[in-house]
């Protein structure tokens, strides 16, 4: 069975702080990964995608790693400020799934100032 | 300017009652999605839509019934609405061209009491 999986659940950090975000999923014949930010009422944003062929990809202060051979995707965070406040999705459309995504549970971030 | 809008935002009915969920998008995508997000999180796929006809239907229940008027609709009813079908319901679009590129609309939270 095809699964993602993010840990921790949730995280609460000072403001200022590097944080990392984990994924992993158990198959690693994939077309690519997604991280998304759920904020309440406002529906899923996409931060990032990574191709299958790609090793990171970078936006500000995100930087998402991907390692397919181990399954794993982290999500780095830098500096954090209290507007990355929010649950952090990741999802994956494996390669005979028809390109459905399969998403991970999120990780809710709390900054604290 | 919303790209992807749905309503209502916020859905409390009774058991055995019939309701509508509605989704617009005003990106010219050509693939709209109607998504699941149970009290863990996950979101599952339900059904795809590419140019008003079906492509991916989920194991759903009969009870749910996408309907696309048009491209930019997708509206998803559901009949005899059951306790288990309280969940937050997202909307999605995609050009059919680039899958990767999904925009998601603000969610419905759905409370069947």
């Amino acid at each position: 069975k095809q699964e993602v999986t993010q840990i921790p659940a949730a995280l609460s950090v000072p403001e200022g702080e590097n944080l990392v975000l984990n994924c992993s999923f158990t198959d690693s014949a994939i077309y690519n990964l997604q991280w998304f930010r759920q904020d309440p009422g406002k529906g899923l944003t996409s931060l990032l995608l990574i191709q299958s062929s790609q090793r990171e990809q970078t936006s500000g202060r995100l930087n998402a790693s991907l390692d397919k051979s181990s399954g794993r995707s982290t999500l780095y965070i830098a500096a954090s400020q209290p507007g990355d406040s929010a649950t952090y999705l990741c999802a994956v459309p494996f390669m005979d799934s028809n390109y459905q995504l399969i998403w991970g549970a999120g990780t809710k971030l709390i900054i604290k100032p | 300017d919303t790209a992807v809008s749905q309503t209502p935002k916020y859905l409390v009915t009774q058991m055995g009652n019939d309701k509508s969920i509605k989704c617009e998008q005003n990106l010219g995508h050509d693939t709209m999605y109607w998504y699941k997000q149970d009290s863990k999180k996950f979101l599952k796929i339900m059904f795809s839509y590419n140019n008003k006809e079906l492509i991916i239907n989920e194991t759903v229940p009969n009870r749910f019934s996408p309907k696309s008027p048009d491209k930019a609709h997708l509206n998803l009813h559901i009949n005899s609405l059951e306790l288990g079908d309280s969940a937050v319901y997202f909307c999605a679009s995609s050009p059919v061209e680039d899958r990767d590129q999904a925009f998601f609309g603000q969610g419905t939270r759905l409370t069947v009491v």
